[in-house]
C-alpha cells in the first residue's frame, strides 16, 4: 500500500538556521498539507497547497515559512529563521481528488529541535 | 471559530469493558466528522468517518447534530486499542482541525 514518507526523521538546528523538511505524497494524490504539534499539545494545521498553490494557511504560518512543489514527487516545508518555539513534530499529508473524499494520509514526521 | 473539546486527556479501562470517547465540536457549516487514530510509534491513521457511518475493529461514532458531538464507543476493548485517538472535523477547506486527543489506555 503507497504511503507518505518524510525525510528527514529527526532534525536538530540552531537557532536562526534554515531548515527543509521533506515529504514525498502518495503520487496520485493533489491535496497536501503540513501540520505540526508542539510536544504535549495538539496538532495543528498549518498549511494546505493545491494546483502549484497555497490554497489556505493558519496564522502560525508566517512570512518565516514556505511550502514548495521542486518536481512532480516532493512537497517540502521551509521554515527560514528557526525559532526555539519552532520545536514541534511536523507532519505532512495527502489527499486525492473528490469532494466526498476527505480522507488524509499522514506521513510518520520529522521531528525539529531548535537549540 | 472552530473548535474540538475531547475533554478527556487520558481513558484508563479493563479489557473487556465499555469504552466511550468524548468529542464536542463547534464548528460552521456542515462539517465532516473523522476520528483518527495514532498507534505507538505509528503514524496517524484514519479510524473512521461518520459519513460512511462504519464500524472499523468494533468502534462506531454517531453524529449527534443536535448535541454537536461526535463520540466514539467500543462494547468491549482491547489491549490491542490503546492508542491516542483524535476527533477531527473537516470542511470544504478541507484542512483537519483536531482535539487535544484522549490517551487509551486499555489493562488487562
Amino acid at each position: 500500500e503507497p504511503e507518505v514518507t518524510q525525510t528527514p526523521s529527526h532534525q536538530v538546528t540552531q537557532m536562526g538556521q534554515e531548515v527543509i523538511l521533506r515529504c514525498v505524497p502518495i503520487s496520485n494524490h493533489l491535496y497536501f498539507y503540513w501540520y505540526r504539534q508542539i510536544l504535549g499539545q495538539k496538532v495543528e494545521f498549518l498549511v494546505s497547497f493545491y494546483n502549484n498553490e497555497i490554497s489556505e494557511k493558519s496564522e502560525i504560518f508566517d512570512d518565516q515559512f514556505s511550502v514548495e512543489r521542486p518536481d512532480g514527487s516532493n512537497f517540502t516545508l521551509k521554515i527560514r529563521s528557526t525559532k526555539l518555539e519552532d520545536s514541534a513534530m511536523y507532519f505532512c499529508a495527502s489527499r486525492n481528488r473528490g469532494l466526498l473524499n476527505y480522507e488524509q494520509y499522514f506521513g510518520p514526521g520529522t521531528r525539529l529541535t531548535v537549540t | 471559530a472552530q473548535r474540538v473539546t475531547q475533554p478527556e486527556k487520558l481513558l484508563s479501562v479493563f479489557k473487556g469493558a465499555p469504552v466511550e470517547l468524548k468529542c464536542n465540536y463547534s464548528y460552521s457549516g456542515s462539517p465532516e466528522l473523522f476520528w483518527y487514530v495514532q498507534y505507538s510509534r505509528q503514524r496517524l491513521q484514519l479510524l473512521l468517518r461518520h459519513i460512511s457511518r462504519e464500524s472499523i475493529k468494533g468502534f462506531t461514532a454517531d453524529l449527534n447534530k443536535g448535541e454537536t458531538s461526535f463520540h466514539l464507543k467500543k462494547p468491549f476493548a482491547q489491549e490491542e486499542d490503546s492508542a491516542m485517538y483524535y476527533c477531527a472535523p473537516t470542511g470544504t477547506a478541507s484542512k483537519l482541525t483536531f482535539g487535544t486527543g484522549t490517551r487509551l489506555q486499555v489493562t488487562l
